[in-house]
């Protein structure tokens, strides 16, 4: 079955600096990538996401890049502000959907 | 629009006891699926339904069970719980398709004792 590897599992970056959180995947029939932040106590929402038929996508801060061949995904977060500080999930779907295990972000003063 | 609504809160059961969890999605929306969250294993898919039939199913041992009714609004039942089931429970619906955008409640946290 598919399996979702996620690095790192904490990351510290300096406010304004960026950030960058990989996943690898291995069922190349997966075809949808999404990522959710979840803060502190609170429920996990959709940041991006990004099909098999796409190799980057940005919104504003954030930016995804997918490469098939080598089944990794990558997710970055430019200029970053007190309110990134949360947990990264990054998923893979074929028929379903497996999340990787997160990334702690906190984002330093 | 209300969102996706779990029901309850909070749970303290005991070991060999069962538990059923509640959810509600948001109007409109056909899927739902059910999430295991723990410390340092993230999101664990356990099932996912659509027009009460189970579409997709995770690794999960057979005592996790789930439903679907005509309303959309699914329930997850636990039967013989067991210390490693503690953990927060998801919930959430998109409206049907594969790839879409997941809505998650707020969760049942479950303590088993």
């Amino acid at each position: 079955g598919e399996n979702v590897e996620q690095h790192p599992s904490t990351l510290s970056v300096q406010e304004g600096d960026s950030a960058v959180i990989k996943c690898t995947y291995s069922d190349s029939a997966s075809n949808y990538f999404p990522w959710y932040k979840q803060e502190l106590g609170k429920r996990p929402q959709l940041i991006i996401d990004i099909r098999s038929n796409v190799g980057e996508k940005k919104d504003q801060r954030i930016a995804v890049t997918l490469n098939k061949t080598a089944k990794h995904f990558s997710l970055h977060i430019t200029e970053t502000q007190p309110e990134d500080s949360a947990v990264y999930f990054c998923a893979a779907r074929d028929d379903k959907i497996i999340f990787g295990k997160g990334t702690r972000l906190h984002i330093l003063p | 629009k209300a969102g996706v609504t779990q029901t309850p809160r909070y749970l303290i059961k005991t070991r060999g006891q069962q538990v059923t969890l509640s959810c509600s999605p948001i109007s409109g929306h056909r899927s739902v699926s059910w999430y295991q969250q723990t410390p340092g294993q993230g999101l664990q898919f356990l099932f996912e339904y659509f027009s009460e039939t189970q579409r997709n199913k995770g690794n999960f041992p057979g005592r996790f069970s789930g439903r679907q009714f005509s309303n959309s609004r699914s329930e997850m039942n636990v039967s013989t719980l067991e210390l490693g089931d503690s953990a927060l429970y998801l919930c959430a619906s998109s409206p049907g398709g594969l790839n879409e955008k997941l809505f998650f409640g707020s969760g049942t946290q479950l303590s088993v004792l």
